[in-house]
C-alpha cells in the first residue's frame, strides 16, 4: 500500500499565480484532510472532508479551495498565490468508520515557495 | 473547541537520558489525544493515541504517555534516549463534537547528545 500519497513534492510560485496540489489515499478512508504547517506553529487545518462530496472549512481556509474528487482523491488549490502562502502542505487521511478517534495518516509533504 | 500547548519549543537530552515532553490540552467534551512524531522532510508517524481505555498507553519506539484528566495532561516519555530519538514532536487533540479534525501543538524539537 502506497498509504496518502502527494504531488508536487515542491513548487514555486510567482505571486498571483495559481496551483493544484494533489493527494490520493489508497486506504479506503472516508475522511480527508489539508493542514499548513509553519515554524513554530505546528500544523494547521485548511480544509477537510468529513466523506465524498462534502467539504468543510478548517481554521485558516482563506485564499484556498478544496474539491473532493471521489473517495480517494482530495485536491487543494491556490487561485492567486500570495507569499504568505509559503509553507509546507500535509494531505492526511482517517477512518472507515470516520470517527474522531480513528489515526489520522500523514503524506510526505509538499513544500511550496512563493515569491 | 480544543487547544494544546507543548511546553518547551527544543527539549535537549543526553543519549541514555530519560525524555520527558510536556503536553497540556483544553477541551470541553472527553478528549482524544496523539502524539506524532516527525522527522527532518518527512511527514508525520502516529507514536501513540488515547481513545478513553487505558490511561497510560504505550506507542512505538519505547515512547509511552499517561493521561490525567486532573491535570489535563498528555505528557510523552521514553526511559532511555536514543540518537534516532532526534526529532520534532506533536501533541494534538480532537473530540467526537464538532469538526473531528486534530488541534495541534506547537511542536517540541528533541536533540539528543552523544
Amino acid at each position: 500500500n502506497a498509504g496518502v500519497t502527494q504531488t508536487p513534492k515542491f513548487q514555486v510560485l510567482k505571486t498571483g499565480q495559481s496551483m493544484t496540489l494533489q493527494c490520493a489515499q489508497d486506504m479506503n478512508h472516508n475522511s480527508m484532510y489539508w493542514y499548513r504547517q509553519d515554524p513554530g506553529m505546528g500544523l494547521r487545518l485548511i480544509y477537510y472532508s468529513a466523506s465524498e462530496g462534502t467539504t468543510d472549512k478548517g481554521e485558516v481556509p482563506n485564499g484556498y479551495n478544496v474539491s473532493r474528487l471521489n473517495k480517494r482523491e482530495f485536491s487543494l488549490r491556490l487561485e492567486s498565490a500570495a507569499p504568505s502562502q509559503t509553507s509546507v502542505y500535509f494531505c492526511a487521511s482517517s477512518g472507515r468508520g470516520g470517527l474522531a478517534r480513528e489515526t489520522q495518516y500523514f503524506g510526505p509533504g509538499t513544500r511550496l515557495l512563493v515569491l | 473547541a480544543q487547544s494544546v500547548t507543548q511546553l518547551g519549543s527544543h527539549v535537549s537530552v543526553s543519549e541514555g537520558a530519560l525524555v520527558l515532553l510536556r503536553c497540556n490540552y483544553s477541551s470541553s467534551v472527553p478528549p482524544y489525544l496523539f502524539w506524532y512524531v516527525q522527522y527532518p522532510n518527512q511527514g508525520l508517524q502516529l507514536l501513540l493515541k488515547y481513545t478513553s481505555a487505558a490511561t497510560l498507553v504505550k506507542g512505538i519506539n519505547g515512547f509511552e504517555a499517561e493521561f490525567k484528566k486532573s491535570e489535563t495532561s498528555f505528557h510523552l516519555t521514553k526511559p532511555s534516549a536514543h540518537m534516532s530519538d532526534a526529532a520534532e514532536y506533536f501533541c494534538a487533540v480532537t473530540a467526537d463534537t464538532g469538526r473531528r479534525a486534530l488541534t495541534f501543538g506547537s511542536g517540541t524539537r528533541l536533540q539528543v547528545q552523544p
